[in-house]
């Protein structure tokens, strides 16, 4: 298992600002992830973080708005740029450790865009 | 696309009774099938997980299927307790790559 911190907690920010959350893990893990579930939405997977080279994003998302950092194999960082109101959402990362395919979640970042 | 439905966005049983949770899916091929946990507040926490070339898993009082010819699984809680209330995650897997359904919200009343 491994357990995940996430920073900040909940974050009230104004419209055209960023923020970094950061994402630490217990242990070294090879594969970490960064999702985002919206009010009533599922979980939406943003971008995989790599260590030692850039992110995989997934569709609809883009380095510019969602530049993510993996200096090493325990911490990742997601930066929500120039954020509007459709930013607010909980911003969650999640680690795979490599046993069974079961990813650990942290337990969120809150964040309202005003 | 890619569509994943939870039978129902919310579920109400009594205690004692067993929770029967569904999960459709569409235009995918998983390699396996995860169920989710999730708490207010808090992140999603795994339950289990079962692969496409398997009928059937168990756990405790967990027990899920998984149809690949109907695309569907099925999630059972039995005995069902007020402690497990939550909303209860599926996710299709492969290669590492989650995708998630909305969830469904169980509350079990006393």
């Amino acid at each position: 298992s491994a357990v995940i911190s996430q920073k900040p907690s909940r974050d009230i920010c104004q419209r055209g600002t960023s923020l970094t959350i950061q994402c630490q893990v217990d242990s070294q893990v090879t594969m970490m992830f960064w999702y985002r579930q919206q009010p009533g939405q599922s979980l939406t997977l943003i971008a995989t973080a790599n260590q030692g080279s850039e992110a995989t994003y997934e569709s609809g998302f883009v380095i510019d708005k969602f530049p993510i950092s993996r200096p090493n194999l325990t911490f990742s960082t997601l930066t929500v740029s120039n954020m509007s109101p459709e930013d607010s959402s909980i911003y969650l990362c999640s680690v795979d450790t490599g046993q069974e395919e079961t990813q650990y979640f942290g337990p969120g970042t809150r964040l309202l865009v005003l | 696309s890619q569509k994943i439905e939870q039978n129902s966005e919310a579920l109400n049983i009594q205690e004692g009774k067993t929770a029967t949770l569904t999960c459709n899916y569409t235009n995918y091929s998983p390699a396996y099938l995860q169920w989710y946990r999730q708490d207010p507040g808090r992140g999603p926490v795994f339950l289990l997980l079962i692969r496409e070339n398997e009928k059937e898993k168990r756990k405790e009082r967990l027990k899920v299927t998984f149809d690949t010819t109907l695309k569907q699984s099925l999630f059972h809680i039995t005995a069902s307790q007020p402690a497990d209330s939550a909303t209860y995650l599926c996710a299709l897997g492969s290669n590492y790559k989650l995708t998630f359904g909305k969830g469904t919200l169980l509350t079990v009343n006393p």
